[in-house]
């Protein structure tokens, strides 16, 4: 069965230090990942895809197969950051996205 | 970029009345629209998905009866919670994606927040 899992339901580093939301995932097929993210008193939106290879607010994901993991990484974390990240994949077969189940990430100054 | 729109933002009824949110998008056609329900400090479930002009997938152990979802246009779904209960209560979000759009990308509404009394 498809399966998001982000082991770190909180997860606070203080500012300028690296940070690193873990993602890992099952499904039978090729996987296509997202990291969406909410800001305090925001909507939900998108953060970046692993088929884009981009980075964005300085946020970089890698997709490892073997390890089935799609870890959210950035050097160094700035107060702006804190809020609430979900990974999540999308199922080909129904058409929609599976969500893990969040990490709230708190930068302290 | 896309926007999407939920209303209300937040609603109160009584025990045993109806509610309906509806989920509009304001500047693109979405083809499929998702509604999920949100719990404190939770992740979100997916309650349903909606085509428009066709009936709503449910999720496993939603009652479609009680969660009733219209996608009449390409612009607006609503949900409907038949008959509410305090254990309704909780925060409903939905999404919308459209045929041009980028795999997998998902525009959300601001949510609605739900309390049954």
């Amino acid at each position: 069965a498809q399966r998001v899992t982000q082991p770190e339901k909180l997860l606070s580093v203080f500012k300028g230090a690296p940070v690193e939301l873990k993602c890992n995932y099952s499904y039978s097929g090729s996987p296509e990942l997202f990291w969406y993210v909410q800001y305090s008193r925001q909507r939900l939106q998108l953060l970046l895809r692993h088929i884009s290879r981009e980075s964005i607010k300085g946020f970089t994901a890698d997709l490892n197969k073997g390890e089935t993991s799609f870890h959210l990484k950035k050097p160094f974390a700035q107060e702006e950051d804190s809020a609430m990240y979900y990974c999540a994949l999308l199922d080909e077969g129904a058409q929609k996205l599976v969500f893990g189940q969040g990490t709230r990430l708190t930068i302290n100054p | 970029g896309a926007v999407v729109s939920q209303h209300p933002s937040w609603v109160i009824c009584k025990s045993g009345t109806s509610v309906k949110i509806e989920c509009r998008s304001l500047d693109f056609q979405a083809t499929t629209m998702f509604w999920y329900r949100q719990f404190p400090k939770q992740s979100l479930m997916l309650m349903a998905t909606s085509n428009e002009g066709s009936k709503a997938t449910y999720e496993q152990g939603v009652e479609k009866d009680k969660f009733l979802i219209n996608h009449a246009s390409l612009t607006l779904s609503t949900l409907t919670v038949t008959s509410a209960h305090p254990e309704d209560s909780s925060f409903y979000i939905c999404s919308a994606s459209w045929r041009g759009g980028v795999t997998g990308e998902l525009f959300f509404g601001e949510g609605s927040r739900l309390t049954v009394l």
